[in-house]
């Protein structure tokens, strides 16, 4: 079965602390996604990645860095976390131009 | 302007009724559509793709396309209360950026 797993349910950390996010996914998948979501804002792109080593930015990039060494993972990188960075962290995956494959989601508090 | 746009209701229907979802979008260049149903504290979870104008059905859920428009819609026939959720419409650009709306609430009461 499909399987995109994202290493944290739940997580909190304090301002200004380095924050990594992971996310694997078994389906050899070219196309890899970060979205957060908040609301009344839905999902909003943060970055993708169409193949390894390869990253385009999304719509809200700022703040944040990818890193794709590996075709099965894609990492989201807060250098510096902030509180308006608290939201819930969504990692998708896809075959090209087809549907989404969503992990279950990373609840970030940053304190 | 958003470049996807739903309404973010919510949307109340009575059980058995049919629920009309809308979105719009602005890239002319867009080349592949999606709906998502999204329950509380869930991952969005794939209902319907459509990739070319017209009609597509399955089974109580049927999703249209008006590429000159620039609008996409789902409709749910007699709907249930497990229909309630929130739908997310998302739009595939060229270059593989996948956009979504904010969403629409859609609550069914029995």
């Amino acid at each position: 079965d499909v399987k995109v797993t994202q290493s944290s349910r739940y997580l909190v950390k304090r301002t200004g602390e380095k924050v990594f996010l992971e996310c694997v996914q078994d389906m050899d998948h070219e196309n890899m996604f970060w979205y957060r979501q908040d609301p009344g804002l839905g999902l909003r792109l943060i970055y993708f990645s169409y193949d390894v080593k390869m990253k385009e930015k999304g719509d809200i990039p700022e703040g944040y860095s990818v890193s794709r060494e590996k075709k099965e993972r894609f990492s989201l990188i807060l250098e510096s976390a902030s509180t308006n960075q608290t939201s819930m962290y969504l990692c998708a995956s896809s075959l090209q131009n087809e549907k989404l494959f969503f992990g279950s989601g990373t609840q970030l508090s940053v304190l | 302007q958003k470049e996807v746009e739903q309404n973010s209701g919510p949307l109340s229907v009575p059980e058995g009724a049919i629920a009309s979802l809308n979105c719009t979008y602005s890239d002319r260049g867009s080349q592949s559509f999606f709906w998502y149903r999204q329950y509380s504290g869930k991952s969005p979870e794939l209902i319907m793709s459509i990739y070319s104008n017209g009609d597509k059905e399955d089974g109580r859920f049927t999703a249209q396309l008006n590429k000159a428009s620039q609008y996409v819609s789902l409709l749910i026939r007699d709907s249930q209360p497990s229909d309630s959720a929130t739908y997310l419409c998302a739009v595939r650009r060229q270059g593989g950026k996948l956009i979504f709306g904010q969403g629409t609430e859609l609550s069914v009461k029995p």
